[in-house]
């Protein structure tokens, strides 16, 4: 039973560059969570969604950012005109049907995004 | 406006002591809170949580208490391990803002020999 599993673990980019983070959760977990971390900091909340929706965007920077989550396929998330503000660990997690009582958000490796 | 404070950036502690890890909060409406570990280069690993109807959950090694009045967490270790060195996060979620977790800053445990 594979956990959540994140790609690439390491990407590096030039200022300018798009940058793609791709996510696939547990199986049978069909909601996805975006999270990122800066140095000595802890996870701050990006993006909630599920199959074909975004549920909650608030931690979304207004520009450059954007996710999906579509039918067939693993979450992206797509930083556009890369920065050296975003060079930062992006963490992705996934948890059940929430319906009912709270469900334990289980997280990937990570991806590591150097921008140069 | 940090919701979630980790006080102590770190702690040491001796092989077989209590490890304490504190955590305290300022949003009342948070009603459900996790405890993470966490290892360089690594995702964090679920360890413990507990409901804001409960004042304590305990999983082996590992205790979270809760106190409501106080805003106010505790994960403790007991007896601590090496392989317990990481860091730890503490996190809450609101019922009313849907499933995301408001994390901590982190404390740096490491467990000596």
């Amino acid at each position: 039973n594979a956990g959540v599993m994140q790609n690439p673990r390491h990407l590096v980019r030039r200022r300018g560059q798009e940058a793609r983070l791709r996510c696939s959760p547990m199986k049978g977990h069909s909601h996805v969570y975006w999270y990122r971390q800066l140095p000595e900091e802890g996870l701050k909340f990006m993006v909630y969604l599920q199959k074909e929706n975004i549920i909650d965007e608030s931690g979304m920077p207004k520009e450059r950012f954007s996710a999906e989550f579509p039918k067939e396929g693993p979450s992206i998330l797509r930083i556009q005109q890369v920065v050296r503000g975003d060079s930062a660990a992006y963490f992705c997690a996934s948890s059940h049907d929430r319906v009912g009582a709270k469900n334990i958000q289980y997280f990937g490796a990570g991806t590591r995004l150097s921008v140069l | 406006d940090q919701q979630v404070k980790q006080n102590s950036p770190s702690l040491s502690v001796q092989e077989g002591r209590i490890s304490i890890l504190n955590c305290d909060y300022t949003n009342s409406m948070f009603d459900y809170f996790l405890w993470y570990k966490k290892y360089p280069a690594e995702g964090p690993t679920f360890l413990i949580s507990i409901s804001s109807i409960k004042d304590k959950n305990e999983d082996g090694r590992f205790t979270v208490f809760l106190n409501k009045s106080a805003k106010h967490l505790s994960l403790h270790i007991v007896p601590s391990q090496p392989g317990d060195s990481a860091v730890y996060f503490c996190a809450a979620s609101a019922g009313n803002a849907g499933n995301m977790l408001t994390f901590g800053g982190g404390t740096r445990l490491m467990v000596k020999p």
